[in-house]
């Protein structure tokens, strides 16, 4: 069974200054697909990025961007001149890409912006 | 954002009572899921929809039934709640299930409380 690891349960970061959340997986699949989910105090779970194991190119999306390292099976989100209102729990997820319905969570890691 | 609805979003109950959670959805997706979120647990999987009235059983699904007679509507039901089932509901939604251009989309979350 595949499980997601986040080591880190809670971050803090200055505003304005960038931050790295680690998330690392455990999987004998090679097609796969990767997620990070960010839950503001709303507790509306909202995707961040998302990257497909088999793309080299590590995915970007504005401040937010991923170091996708497939053989030690790490999945880093950086966060580039954080704002106050990135303030939240993030959770890394993993899917099966042989047509599994599962997402399967880390437990997340609870960031602070500091301003 | 993925027009999805919870209901009731708040509820308090007592030991032994039936408890009946709605999930609805305006997208038309086929695959429709129910996850609970636990302190340090993350997001586990209870029960997922493939289609109306296909269901399949994830990994925390004892205490749990499920129902969807339209694809609109996934029902979760507790049969006779328990205080291990306090926790956060969130349902979620997805087109095809897998395939790498899918994602799920989660709805704003339901706290059941069991007194």
């Amino acid at each position: 069974a595949q499980t997601v690891t986040q080591s880190q349960p809670e971050m803090s970061v200055q505003e304005a200054e960038t931050v790295t959340l680690s998330c690392t997986y455990d999987t004998s699949e090679s097609d796969y697909y990767l997620f990070w989910y960010k839950q503001p105090p709303s507790r509306q779970m909202i995707l961040v990025i998302r990257q497909e194991a088999y793309k080299q190119q590590n995915a970007t999306e504005n401040r937010f961007s991923v170091n996708f390292q497939k053989a030690a099976k790490s999945f880093s989100l950086k966060i580039s001149d954080s704002q106050l209102g990135d303030a939240a729990m993030y959770f890394c997820a993993y899917r099966s890409g042989g047509g599994s319905e599962k997402l399967v969570f880390g437990k997340g890691t609870k960031l602070t912006v500091n301003p | 954002d993925a027009g999805i609805t919870q209901s009731p979003r708040h509820k308090v109950t007592e030991t032994g009572t039936p408890v009946t959670l709605r999930c609805h959805q305006t997208e038309n997706h086929r695959y429709m899921y129910w996850y609970r979120q636990d302190p340090g647990h993350g997001l586990r999987l209870i029960h997922y929809s493939y289609g109306v009235k296909d269901t399949d059983k994830g990994e925390v699904s004892d205490g749990y039934s499920v129902s969807r007679s339209k694809t609109e509507d996934f029902l979760l039901t507790l049969e006779s709640a328990t205080s291990s089932q306090t926790s956060v509901y969130f349902c979620a939604i997805s087109e095809y299930g897998g395939g790498r251009t899918d994602t799920q989309y989660f709805g704003p979350g339901t706290r059941l409380t069991v007194l």
